[in-house]
């Protein structure tokens, strides 16, 4: 089993869509979770940490499930900049490394 | 906004070179990261540093790479002796590393990444 697991998209989308993307992680004992975007050829940025309670910025969802360890981000009223490729990142040892999922691409369209 | 930053932006090397990849992370951050992205594929940790020593690298980071903070500012990546799958992108991070999960100082920061491509 991958370290990270991301549905592999990709999701092609009309503007103003909802639209959810997936991630399962392996180890157990992960501690923090992120969903990252990246642009091409670009760095990745932290779109948003991922809390137990879940949470929710603007049109953005994340949810945390760790019993199942399951993740979850939910973009609503989806733009044209939103275009880009979602990467689910899951920190297993506090400080030290994270590791990425593959990512999902998103492209919205008019 | 601090901002990790990266030099150069793209570098480009004939096999068996050296190459020194530099970062400046964010000034009161304390854990240090290197990423590659080769391609097509997703990011992949390198190493980690702090307290001026390597606390934990992967299978890829193997004799051919190292790692040093030489001032109070820099964190270099070289690469001995650089092979043609050494053509990526490199990605430098930092985290304050004072914050409890999910919270800013939990959180890893990129710079800009300088592209490597070995001829």
């Amino acid at each position: 089993r991958k370290e990270v697991e991301q549905d592999p998209g990709p999701f092609n989308v009309p503007e103003g869509a909802t639209v959810a993307f997936n991630c399962t992680y392996s180890n157990s004992a992960s501690q923090s979770f992120f969903w990252y975007r990246q642009d091409c050829r670009k760095e990745p940025k932290l779109l948003m940490s991922v809390y137990s309670s879940g949470n929710e910025d603007g049109r953005f969802t994340a949810q945390l499930n760790r019993a199942s360890q399951y993740i979850s981000l939910l973009i609503r009223d989806s733009k044209l900049s939103d275009s880009a490729t979602y990467l689910c990142v899951v920190n297993a040892v506090r400080n030290n490394d994270m590791r990425f999922g593959a990512g999902t691409r998103l492209t919205v369209k008019p | 906004e601090p901002e990790v930053t990266q030099t150069p932006s793209h570098q480009v090397t004939q096999m068996g070179q050296e190459v020194i990849l530099r970062c400046v992370p964010i000034s009161n951050h304390l854990y240090f990261y290197w990423y590659r992205q080769i391609l097509g594929q997703k990011v992949e940790f390198l190493v980690s540093f702090y307290n001026n020593e390597i606390s934990e690298k992967s299978e890829i980071f193997d004799d051919q790479f190292s790692v040093e903070r030489p001032d109070g500012s820099n964190f270099t990546l070289k690469i001995r002796s650089t092979k043609l799958e050494d053509s990526a992108m490199y990605f430098c991070a930092s985290t304050s590393g004072t914050g409890a999960p999910g919270t800013p100082g939990d959180t890893q920061y990129f710079g800009p990444g300088t592209r490597l491509t070995v001829l």
